[in-house]
């Protein structure tokens, strides 16, 4: 079992659209929880992150977890364009694991 | 930019060569770190240094040697590389270097081993 688990994807939604990314991780203790945005070439870079259960909203970005599920996701409303990326689930305990992340596509 | 340099952005070099990548962080942070990351794969940690102290080195072969002469600055010399190396080295940084701080990566390196 893969420690931090996503789907490859390309999960491909219409611009304006809800994009839901998923990522579950297997460590019941996992303590921290980070969504980084990677695009093409370019480095990954942190764009939320969630450390209780619930949710927690940055602009466009809702970030839910689950402690109990062993869940965390990522929701982007109104997707743009410029949305399309990959997107990492990291989770950590005495260490930060990475998932393979998720690559979303945005069509216009 | 995240305040993480990285050079060279891409490297060809035959697996007799000796190469070295660098990394400079100007954040003021005390972590520095290397990931290794290949297609379809996670992001694999490769070395950590505080405070210019390394403290993590995850079972990196030694063809792989990491040195950090200060806080913001960071190398790894490579040296009798397989093809099997060829992979984007992430360096990046934190403010304390405890696992759920945030990372800032550099633009990365992207490796060939011919």
């Amino acid at each position: 079992q893969k420690e931090v688990e996503q789907n490859s994807g390309p999960l491909s939604v219409p611009e304006g659209a809800i994009a839901s990314l998923n990522c579950t991780y297997s460590d019941r203790v996992s303590q921290s929880f980070f969504w980084y945005r990677q695009y093409s070439g370019k480095s990954p870079e942190l764009i939320m992150s969630i450390y209780s259960n619930g949710d927690k909203e940055d602009g466009r970005f809702t970030a839910q977890l689950n402690k109990a599920s062993q869940y965390v996701s990522l929701l982007i409303r109104d997707s743009q364009p410029s949305d399309s990326a990959t997107y990492l689930c990291a989770v950590t305990n005495q260490k930060v694991t990475f998932g393979t992340g998720t690559k979303l596509q945005v069509i216009p | 930019e995240t305040g993480v340099t990285q050079t060279p952005r891409h490297l060809v070099m035959g697996m007799t060569n000796k190469k070295s990548l660098k990394c400079e962080q100007h954040l003021g942070h005390n972590a520095m770190y290397w990931y290794k990351q290949s297609a379809k794969k996670p992001l694999e940690l490769m070395f950590v240094y505080n405070f210019k102290e390394q403290t993590e080195n995850n079972s990196v072969p030694s063809r792989f040697s990491p040195e950090c002469p200060n806080s913001s600055h960071l190398f790894l010399h490579l040296h009798t590389l397989q093809p099997e190396d060829s992979a984007l080295y992430l360096c990046a940084s934190s403010q304390e270097g405890i696992p759920n701080e945030k990372l800032f990566f550099g633009s990365g390196t992207q490796l060939s081993v011919l």
